[in-house]
């Protein structure tokens, strides 16, 4: 079956410091990879997508490329602030009958401090 | 405007009682979801509802019983509540069932069964 699996948390840094989120899928058909973001106290919400191969998607100054050779989808930002603590998910939609039904890992939060 | 919203933010009852939670969205979308966040921040699909009609119902106890009266709501019952259900629910929209959609999530209704 589909699955998910990205890097434990908490990850803590420093504010302007560089972060990447490991994630790795596995899936039979040919996947949309997304990644979500939940804020303490709300739900989630999209921060970027990719539903090809070799894709990127880009949000906000996070970036994330669809990698279908190492069945990865890792986030990254340059330089983070205080504002991007939160939990982030990422996610993939089969598109073989899956109905749009998207599996999450198990989510990483990350601690940013000034 | 908010475009995903759940009723009741915060429920809190006793073992054995029935609850329900309400969902709405005004985007106009087909496609309704509720996910169960545990304690753990693990999210996991119990159903979906595309245009009223139910498309994804996954290993969920048959004391769930969702209803989506037009494609706008998407309602969930639980009958005879247990310890295990307690944890955080979200309805979430999407503009059809299509593998590469963003899901619009609501803010959650955090269920505590005592």
């Amino acid at each position: 079956g589909n699955s998910v699996t990205q890097m434990e948390g908490p990850v803590t840094l420093s504010e302007e410091a560089f972060l990447t989120i490991n994630c790795t899928y596995t899936a039979t058909g040919y996947p949309s990879l997304f990644w979500y973001v939940q804020y303490p106290g709300e739900g989630l919400q999209l921060l970027l997508k990719a539903t090809k191969a070799d894709d990127k998607g880009s949000n906000k100054g996070f970036e994330a490329t669809y990698r279908k050779e190492t069945t990865s989808f890792h986030l990254e930002k340059g330089s983070v602030q205080v504002s991007d603590s939160a939990v982030y998910f990422c996610a993939l939609s089969d598109g073989g009958g899956s109905w749009g039904k998207l599996q999450f890992g198990a989510g990483t939060q990350v601690v940013v401090t000034p | 405007d908010t475009a995903v919203s759940q009723t009741p933010k915060y429920l809190v009852t006793q073992m054995g009682n029935d609850k329900s939670i309400k969902c709405e969205q005004n985007l106009g979308h087909d496609t309704m979801y509720w996910y169960k966040q545990d304690s753990k921040k693990f999210l996991k699909i119990m159903f979906s509802y595309n245009n009223k009609e139910l498309i994804i119902n996954e290993t969920v106890p048959n004391r769930f019983s969702p209803k989506s009266p037009d494609k706008a709501h998407l309602n969930l019952h639980i009958n005879s509540l247990e310890l295990g259900d307690s944890a955080v629910y979200f309805c979430a929209s999407s503009l059809d069932s299509a593998s590469y959609n963003e899901q619009f999530f609501g803010p959650g209704t955090r269920l505590t069964v005592l």
